[in-house]
């Protein structure tokens, strides 16, 4: 069994919808979550950062973590084209030098 | 802030020829950088992790001395492939965590392609 298990899509939705992106994890240990974007043949770029369980808002994203379930989410609202590209989750047990764990990236296509 | 550069962004090399891949933490010292490996429609793959002023640690499988990493500053870590095989060719990646309260960021990578 994976630390981290990410569906791997492709998910495709039409321009405006609102997207849900989920990880689950093993490891009770993960303190620090993380989602990334990455088009392709570019570097991830980190979306979101969260330490703690409950939710984070920044824009038009939502990350949420619950411990207790060990499960994180990533919610895209008012989804746009621009959006398409791969999401990747990724965890940390230290936040300084702790090596990642990714899940396994979920490929989004948002449809105009 | 906490922007990681990473250079060259793409590289064609000849079959036996060394490749040098730079990243340098624009604003923030970066005492580790992981270095990571990335296939088509595949996660990254962590390949090593450096530390400043010491010898970098290969995960299982990795080859250290066909991937040399040299981490010789705060701001600077360096992967040299060496004698470079068509199978090295890949998407190599670079991040560093810049501090608390803050997730890893990320090189934009580099693409190798050994003909």
């Amino acid at each position: 069994q994976k630390e981290v298990e990410q569906d791997p899509g492709p998910l495709s939705v039409p321009e405006g919808a609102i997207v849900s992106l989920n990880c689950t994890y093993s490891n009770s240990a993960f303190q620090y979550f993380m989602w990334y974007r990455q088009y392709s043949r570019k570097g991830p770029e980190l979306l979101m950062y969260t330490y703690s369980s409950g939710n984070k808002e920044d824009g038009r994203f939502t990350a949420q973590v619950d411990k207790s379930s060990k499960y994180i989410s990533l919610f895209i609202r008012d989804s746009q084209p621009s959006d398409s590209a791969t999401y990747l989750c990724a965890m940390t047990i230290y936040n300084q030098g702790g090596k990642l764990i990714f899940g396994q990236g979920t490929e989004l296509s948002v449809k105009p | 802030g906490a922007v990681v550069s990473q250079h060259p962004s793409w590289v064609i090399c000849k079959s036996g020829t060394s490749v040098k891949i730079e990243c340098r933490s624009l604003d923030f010292q970066a005492t580790t950088m992981f270095w990571y490996r990335q296939f088509p429609k595949q996660s990254l793959m962590l390949m090593a992790t450096s530390n400043e002023g010491s010898k970098a640690t290969y995960e299982q499988g990795v080859e250290k001395d066909k991937f040399l990493i040299n981490h010789a500053s705060l701001t600077l870590s360096t992967l040299t492939v060496t004698s470079a095989h068509p199978e090295d060719s890949s998407f190599y990646i670079c991040s560093a965590p810049p501090g608390t309260g803050y997730g890893y960021t990320f090189g934009s990578g580099t693409r190798l392609t050994v003909v």
